[in-house]
């Protein structure tokens, strides 16, 4: 079974939709992250959480907002999806007791909007 | 900020060695990672150097150098599968943020 599971796994939807992605981990990682991944941009960071009380903002956050329900479940939602928000979402956990902070992946949700 | 620059495209051939550099601009330095990364697929941990020098692991090595700003990432006897994007990130500060670079597109050709 994998570590750090992504629901659903490819989307698409239209402009002004509600949409959510979930991510659930068994390694039992208090923290946990979301990305996306553009051609040419890389990985950037929309929001990351270090406990389940712990929410903070990325380098690019506006246009989303995460929930972070439990240790094991990150949820990222678009309140009203764009056409610049179509990219591959990743979902990261890490471990703050090992110091070092190896970030381990989940499988991507690519995400399109008409 | 956080400024990480590394090569946007590479060509090798199999069975060739190739090095991947990667600069970077950061205060509050902990370490760097490098991560492969398959087309359409998930990250996944390389390495991390924490002190100056080279770490071996097998046919991949990563070198640090803190006082230059400077990584590379050496692969040896390429294969076809080392066909990736090879992502540089840096550690830096007390919750040790994670920035990562915009990646290496290696193509390893016959």
């Amino acid at each position: 079974d994998a570590d750090v599971t992504q629901t659903p796994r490819n989307r698409i939807t239209k402009t002004g939709k509600r949409i959510m992605l979930e991510c659930s981990q068994t390694k039992g990682h208090d923290r946990m992250y979301w990305y996306r991944q553009d051609p040419g941009l890389g990985l950037r960071l929309i929001y990351y959480s270090f406990d389940v009380k712990d929410i903070n903002k990325g380098e690019i956050s506006d246009g989303y907002s995460v929930s972070r329900q439990a240790q094991a479940k990150f949820s990222l939602s678009l309140e009203s999806a764009i056409p610049n928000q179509t990219a591959l979402y990743f979902c990261a956990t890490s471990d703050s007791g090992t110091g070092l902070n190896e970030q381990f992946f989940g499988p991507g949700t690519r995400l399109t909007v008409l | 900020g956080q400024n990480i620059d590394q090569p946007t495209e590479m060509t090798a051939t199999e069975g060739a060695i190739v090095q991947i550099n990667c600069t970077y601009q950061t205060s509050g330095f902990n370490g760097l990672f490098w991560y492969q990364q398959h087309a359409g697929e998930a990250p996944t941990f390389l390495s991390y150097n924490v002190l100056d020098g080279l770490e071996e692991k097998g046919r991949f090595s990563s070198f640090l150098s803190r006082s230059k700003g400077y990584s590379y990432l050496l692969l040896k006897e390429l294969q076809m599968k080392d066909s990736a994007s090879y992502l540089c990130a840096v550690s830096s500060g007390g919750y040790q943020k994670v920035t990562f670079g915009t990646g290496t597109k290696l193509q390893v050709i016959p």
